[in-house]
């Protein structure tokens, strides 16, 4: 178990919907990032939250959008889906997110766009 | 850019036999590799990591990794395979190009352990 938790583990819905992606980091970890896993795109980075503010920004589409609370905790949503969107989305987190450190995954959400 | 390329999908060993999983990358300065491991239905795992230092890093479950800076390569390795060490493993380089902090993953290796 990496300490990072994800909800929720399974997501089916319908083309031009709207669902949030919930992810809170291992506890004492400020940076959050978001992956997307697809068959054809492999594992992308999307974005980077750390400490609350957004840092880097990836492959990420406009419709999809993300925010990093105070409690740390972020969510990922994504709107307007498309079936393009189905996917393996993946939270990672670490300290301070400098580059030595060793970024933890969580589970993932699984999600189906039909 | 940086990147990393994994050039072999799949790998067979036989259970108790020496595995390599191959990687090699390509990166502007000092490259930041890490190796994940990902189990069916399940997130990634980290393993271990080349930051500086000694060029063979051990790592988790057994697993070691070399880095060979004139080869440009970090290989995965395990003296004895276990049928329980089937999985996608992918390699990572951290991308240190502006403020971000992003891992760049390559295409993963399916290893397959057969007993």
């Amino acid at each position: 178990d990496s300490g990072v938790t994800q909800t929720p583990k399974h997501l089916i819905t319908a083309t031009g919907q709207r669902v949030t992606l919930r992810c809170s980091p291992r506890s004492g970890d400020l940076s959050v990032y978001w992956y997307q896993q697809s068959l054809d795109q492999g594992l992308q980075f999307l974005i980077q939250y750390y400490n609350g503010e957004e840092r880097a920004k990836g492959n990420i589409l406009e419709r999809f959008s993300a925010q990093q609370f105070p409690d740390l905790h972020s969510e990922l949503n994504l709107s307007s889906l498309e079936l393009g969107d189905s996917a393996l989305y993946f939270c990672a987190s670490s300290g301070q997110g400098n580059f030595q450190e060793t970024q933890y995954f969580g589970p993932g959400t699984r999600l189906l766009v039909l | 850019a940086q990147s990393v390329a994994q050039p072999e999908d799949q790998v067979n060993v036989a259970e108790g036999n020496p595995l390599t999983v191959k990687c090699t990358y390509s990166v502007s300065g000092n490259p930041y590799l890490f190796w994940y491991v990902q189990y069916p239905n399940r997130g990634l795992q980290f393993l271990l990591k080349y930051i500086t230092g000694d060029n063979l890093v051990k790592g988790s479950y057994g697993f070691e990794a070399e880095f060979n800076k004139s080869q440009t390569s970090f290989h995965l390795k395990k003296p004895s395979a276990l049928v329980s060490d089937s999985a996608l493993y992918f390699c990572a380089v951290r991308d240190t190009w502006g403020a971000t902090n992003k891992l760049i993953f390559g295409t993963g290796t399916l290893l397959a352990v057969q007993p």
